[in-house]
């Protein structure tokens, strides 16, 4: 079984250029969650998706960024117009289920996606 | 979402001392307590979780306690070695999946 996989693992950007992101979750695992980690700083949560429903959004920008979790194929990042302030690495993780008490519910990430915008 | 506390944000044990990460969650509903340990340009490996049915679990040399009355929880590596160094995260999600600030422990030989 396949862990978490992201591609690409290095993106390089121009300022005003678009980056998409993908992540593809583990088999069966129907929910997915984006962070952006800043050098030498914590994971910052961005957005949680179940198939085809964005669960919450709350720590994404309103503007430019956009994630979409389709019922067929990976889940996308896209992040329009970047600015050199995107720049960091953004990881996926991935769960069969709602992340909480019950059995096998743990979340898995992939190896992350590291843009740089330039 | 949870908000969730750790500390201390770095910590720097000599090889073979223990060394201990303490998070602080706020929803007494929380049932789900998950140790993160992310090395230098990979992706954060679960190392060891723990349900609200229990206070203690063990795996080797690393454990996490959970005390459910004063919300807190708390990962316990014993006889260090350089291999953990490396940035651990806690999380106490409802659902979503929201970090603590991360705990940067550097074992030194």
């Amino acid at each position: 079984n396949a862990g978490v996989m992201q591609n690409p693992r290095h993106l390089v950007r121009r300022r005003g250029q678009e980056a998409r992101l993908r992540c593809s979750p583990m088999k069966g695992h129907s929910h997915v969650y984006w962070y952006r980690q800043l050098p030498e700083e914590g994971l910052k949560f961005m957005v949680y998706l179940q198939k085809e429903n964005i669960i919450d959004e709350s720590g994404m920008p309103k503007e430019r960024f956009s994630a979409e979790f389709p019922k067929e194929g990976p889940s996308i990042l896209r992040i329009q117009q970047v600015v050199r302030g995107d720049s960091a690495a953004y990881f996926c993780a991935s769960s069969p289920r709602a992340v909480q008490g019950a059995m096998n519910t743990e979340a898995f990430f992939g190896q992350g996606t590291r843009l740089t915008v330039v | 979402g949870e908000n969730v506390e750790q500390h201390p944000s770095t910590l720097s044990v000599q090889e073979g001392d223990s060394a201990v990460i303490k998070c602080t969650y706020s929803d007494s509903a929380s049932n789900y307590f998950p140790w993160y340990k992310q090395e230098l340009g990979k992706g954060p490996q679960l190392i060891i979780d723990i349900r609200s049915n229990v206070g203690e679990k063990k795996d080797q040399r690393i454990a996490v306690t959970l005390n459910k009355t004063a919300k807190h929880f708390s990962l316990h590596i014993t006889e260090t070695q350089p291999e953990d160094s490396a940035v651990y995260f806690c999380a106490a999600p409802r659902g979503d999946m929201r970090f603590g600030a991360g705990t940067r422990l550097t074992v030194k030989p």
